[in-house]
């Protein structure tokens, strides 16, 4: 039984579209994040979400926005993706910041 | 905020070989430290942790010690395997809100 969902695993989409990610955990945390890792490997968070709410909003793009109808499920929508969206983004949750997180297995989105 | 900054890869290594990934860190206040090793192709998961000065985190062979003093956390094993090749990434995590500051990862290479 997986603990962090995500969906679909690969991506690969034109210049100017909007494409969509979904997330769901099972662990009954409260807290779920997006994050974004480049192609060396470094890590940034884009957002966070506690409870359905908004608590953290790093700088990304408008055109990045998330969406999280209650605490097990967070998506992430993009509109007129462009080449440098192209990354693997990971989704998380944690019930507790001090027992860290358990990520998704990643969407490996290619932009062309 | 935080930093992190790990040693450079690639680590490459012979089976059994010893182990040391070097973390330094800066951060407010006394930070929670993490170990997060991420497989191909997979997302990261929890390696190991330590929330004060001392502790030390172990799990899967694998140690690390909080050390106040020199503010690191160097993740050590004695006998390396062929599955344990991986990226393996530094996270401090501080502050009110305990978001981890990822390090930029260690990728580690053992060959048979």
């Amino acid at each position: 039984d997986t603990a962090v969902s995500q969906t679909p695993k690969y991506l690969v989409t034109q210049m100017g579209n909007d494409k969509s990610i979904k997330c769901e955990q099972n662990l009954g945390h409260d807290t779920m994040y997006w994050y974004k890792q480049d192609s060396k490997k470094f890590l940034k968070i884009m957002f966070s979400y506690n409870n359905k709410e908004l608590i953290i909003n790093e700088t990304v793009p408008n055109r990045f926005s998330p969406k999280s109808p209650d605490k097990a499920h967070l998506n992430l929508h993009i509109n007129s993706l462009e080449l440098g969206d192209s990354a693997v983004y990971f989704c998380a949750s944690s019930g507790s910041l001090l027992y860290g997180y358990t990520f998704g297995s990643g969407t490996r989105l290619t932009v062309v | 905020g935080d930093s992190v900054t790990q040693m450079e890869g690639p680590v490459t290594l012979s089976e059994e070989a010893f182990l040391t990934i070097n973390c330094t860190y800066t951060a407010t206040g006394y930070p929670s430290l993490f170990w997060y090793v991420q497989y191909p192709g997979e997302g990261l998961q929890l390696l190991l942790k330590a929330t004060k000065a001392d502790d030390k985190g172990s799990n899967k062979g694998f140690e690390a010690t909080y050390r106040k003093e020199t503010t690191s956390f160097h993740l050590e094993k004695g006998s390396v395997q062929v599955s344990d090749s991986a990226v393996y990434f530094c996270a401090p995590a501080s502050g009110g809100s305990y978001i981890p500051t990822f390090g930029r990862g260690t990728s580690l290479i053992v060959h048979p």
